[in-house]
């Protein structure tokens, strides 16, 4: 089963727009991550943001982290054409297994040069 | 650090025939997981194990399915009598977690795509 779903399913926006996904959720969980897939290969992992953070940054990627009511999202800021790829978020649920990821069905983004 | 290695990049095979993905970790990581990802969608959790013990079997693996990690090292999934809905990229990921923390970054191979026709 899935735990998070992403929002919206595909995006499209010119080079040097932001571009916003977002990730729900249906249990609490310990932690909760963002990851890439370039078409046909494995995903790479990008941020973490633990349960008690509400926002971290890396680069140009920001995540945030609302618990209340269960949702992330995840800001590309000035996008590139090589950003284009699947982005998933995947949760580590805090009342299950320590080691499982639950992902998401990810959102396919487009950055059109 | 060569990163995840999972062989064959590619498998096309016949329905009913056996096949075999090998999964190479990053050298001594304690972790290791297999996932499936369909068209269109995210990974689904398949089998994870903790060094070389198997300590969770997905719902969506049948009996034709079975996964080994021997001494904690590589690891094979193996699947019997294969059936058309059997295709799929097969993933294998790998970390190092002191044993009862928390899982946080995995490392993801390249994978092996699988067409069963």
């Amino acid at each position: 089963s899935q735990q998070g779903e992403e929002d919206p399913q595909a995006l499209s926006i010119q080079e040097g727009e932001n571009a916003t996904m977002n990730c729900s959720y249906k249990t609490s969980i310990n932690n909760l991550q963002w990851y890439r897939q370039n078409s046909g290969r494995g995903l790479v992992h990008l941020i973490l943001i633990r349960s008690n953070e509400r926002e971290k940054h890396s680069g140009r990627l920001r995540v945030t982290l609302d618990t209340s009511k269960k949702s992330s999202s995840l800001l590309i800021t000035a996008s590139r054409a090589a950003d284009t790829a699947s982005y998933f978020c995947a949760t580590v649920n805090s009342g299950g297994s320590n080691y499982k990821l639950t992902f998401g069905k990810g959102t396919l983004l487009t950055v059109n040069p | 650090d060569t990163g995840v290695s999972q062989n064959p990049r590619h498998k096309i095979t016949k329905r009913g025939q056996n096949v075999t993905f090998r999964c190479d970790p990053i050298s001594e990581h304690n972790r290791l997981y297999w996932y499936r990802q369909t068209l269109g969608q995210g990974p689904e959790f398949l089998t994870y194990f903790q060094n070389e013990a198997q300590l969770e079997k997905s719902r969506l693996l049948s009996d034709r399915f079975s996964a080994e990690r021997p001494k904690g090292s590589f690891s094979t999934l193996e699947i019997q009598r294969t059936e058309q809905g059997d295709s799929a990229m097969y993933l294998c990921a790998s970390s190092l977690v002191p044993e009862g923390e928390w899982s946080e970054k995995l490392f993801f191979g390249s994978g092996t795509q699988l067409s069963v026709l």
